[in-house]
């Protein structure tokens, strides 16, 4: 079985622009969750999505920040007006959900906002 | 003080000896523990979770859990040169799933 797919696995844009994410979650997994990771950095929450439920966006930085889920799998992080500081690498992950909630990780984006 | 605290090494140590990593947690209504290994440019891995106090082994690696300290620690036994990367703890809290991560301690095994 495939695991958490992302793409694309570089993004290069400049400031100002919009730029989407993609994250294919493992099949069967519910929960899917989005982090970034400065250089250098730890893992920074961004959001996450269980089921049907409302998400979880209490890590978004700012409301240039947006994610969706569609039909319960594929997921869409977008950020607009990129900022300099936006640069990182966006990871995704996803999991069974449950009471231990093991988190699986894609690749990553590394965003590059020049 | 941060929610999940690690220190950021280099932890350095000779190879066949033990690695000990430790990492403390600040939300006494943590639930569970993960220890994820990340390499240079690569994403995170996970190594074990824990959720229960004491010690959990699974091959060359222990984790231990201690919630009256609010501590959880990982040894890592026989250390190769390849278990050099970062080793980041993650804790689940009481409001939810999303983990929390240290910052990840960085470990050099030299031959």
């Amino acid at each position: 079985g495939a695991g958490v797919s992302q793409s694309p696995s570089n993004k290069v844009t400049e400031k100002g622009k919009d730029v989407e994410l993609r994250c294919d979650p493992i099949s069967g997994h519910t929960a899917l969750y989005w982090y970034r990771q400065s250089l250098g950095q730890g893992l920074e929450f961004l959001i996450y999505f269980q089921g049907n439920s409302a998400p979880d966006k209490s890590g978004l930085p700012s409301d240039r920040f947006s994610a969706e889920r569609t039909g319960g799998s594929v997921s869409t992080l977008t950020i607009q007006r990129t900022q300099q500081e936006d640069s990182a690498v966006y990871l995704c992950a996803s999991s069974r959900g449950g009471p231990i909630d093991t988190q699986y990780f894609g690749p990553g984006t590394r965003l590059t906002v020049l | 003080q941060k929610e999940v605290e690690q220190n950021s090494g280099p932890l350095s140590v000779p190879e066949g000896a033990i690695a000990s990593l430790n990492c403390t947690y600040s939300d006494r209504g943590s639930q569970s523990f993960f220890w994820y290994r990340q390499y240079s440019g690569k994403s995170p891995e996970l190594i074990m979770f824990i959720y229960s106090n004491g010690d959990k082994e699974d091959g060359r690696f222990t984790a231990q859990l201690n919630k009256a300290s609010q501590y959880v620690s990982l040894l890592i036994r026989d250390s190769q040169p390849s278990d050099s990367a970062t080793y980041l703890c993650a804790v689940n809290g009481a409001a939810g799933n999303k983990l929390t991560f240290g910052g990840g301690t960085r470990v050099l095994v030299k031959p």
